[in-house]
């Protein structure tokens, strides 16, 4: 019974490949979100989508894709990895995109090499 | 400025001490703060809000301080248990409209020794 959940847990591979990351939240939230965190801990969010519409992209390259294909789920589609991507990416989500409390994923921890 | 931010410590005290941490956040039009904790290799996970006119849960503290823009946290007889990374989250809604945007400090590192 697991709130929010990613797969896969860990994520090795070459540069210049693409790879996806999967969340899934059970708790019939409206919002979800994807966060980088860095190897000096720096959490920063990337995107947010309310309810499969993006509501929150920062700067980030294009190189990233959210996909949402309804609101319990929200994909992250990495192409042309860097060794700069190297970090993990926590999924999370909150009851609505209102400053409410957010349930974070265990993280998948993507290594670029 | 960061935006927010917070003294990445460690702090380092005995079992039973008291500590307390500040966060502070650069936007003035910053609506709602928490506190989270996040273990070694783990997710964040939400400690406590924090509401204007202070709260405790337990052993722990939270203040805001709207004027001086910063929020604090107070840990009263710490336990072993109590060594994690604490993050401050600020919410800002922007002056573009939009929705809330989440911001976490660094975290600062907390480590409880017997």
């Amino acid at each position: 019974d697991t709130a929010v959940s990613q797969t896969p847990k860990y994520l090795v591979t070459q540069m210049g490949n693409d790879k996806s990351i999967k969340c899934e939240q059970n708790l019939g939230h409206d919002t979800m979100y994807w966060y980088k965190q860095d190897s000096k801990k720096f959490l920063k969010i990337m995107f947010s989508y309310n309810n499969k519409e993006l509501i929150i992209n920062e700067t980030v390259p294009n190189r990233f894709s959210p996909k949402s294909p309804d609101k319990a789920h929200l994909n992250l589609h990495i192409n042309s990895l860097e060794l700069g991507d190297s970090a993990v990416y926590f999924c999370a989500s909150s009851v609505d995109r209102g400053a409410d409390t957010q349930y974070f994923g265990p993280g998948t921890r993507l290594t670029v090499l | 400025r960061k935006e927010v931010e917070q003294d990445p410590g460690p702090f380092n005290v005995p079992e039973g001490a008291t500590v307390a941490f500040n966060c502070t956040y650069s936007n003035s039009a910053s609506q709602s703060f928490f506190w989270y904790r996040q273990d070694c290799r783990k997710e964040p996970k939400l400690l406590m809000s924090v509401y204007s006119s202070g709260n405790e849960d337990g052993r722990f503290t939270a203040q805001l301080n709207r004027a001086s823009q910063y929020i604090s946290l107070l840990i009263r007889d710490s336990k072993l248990s109590d060594s994690a990374t604490y993050l401050c989250v600020v919410n800002t809604f922007p002056a573009s409209g939009g929705s809330y945007i989440p911001t976490f400090g660094r975290g600062t590192s907390l480590i409880v020794h017997p």
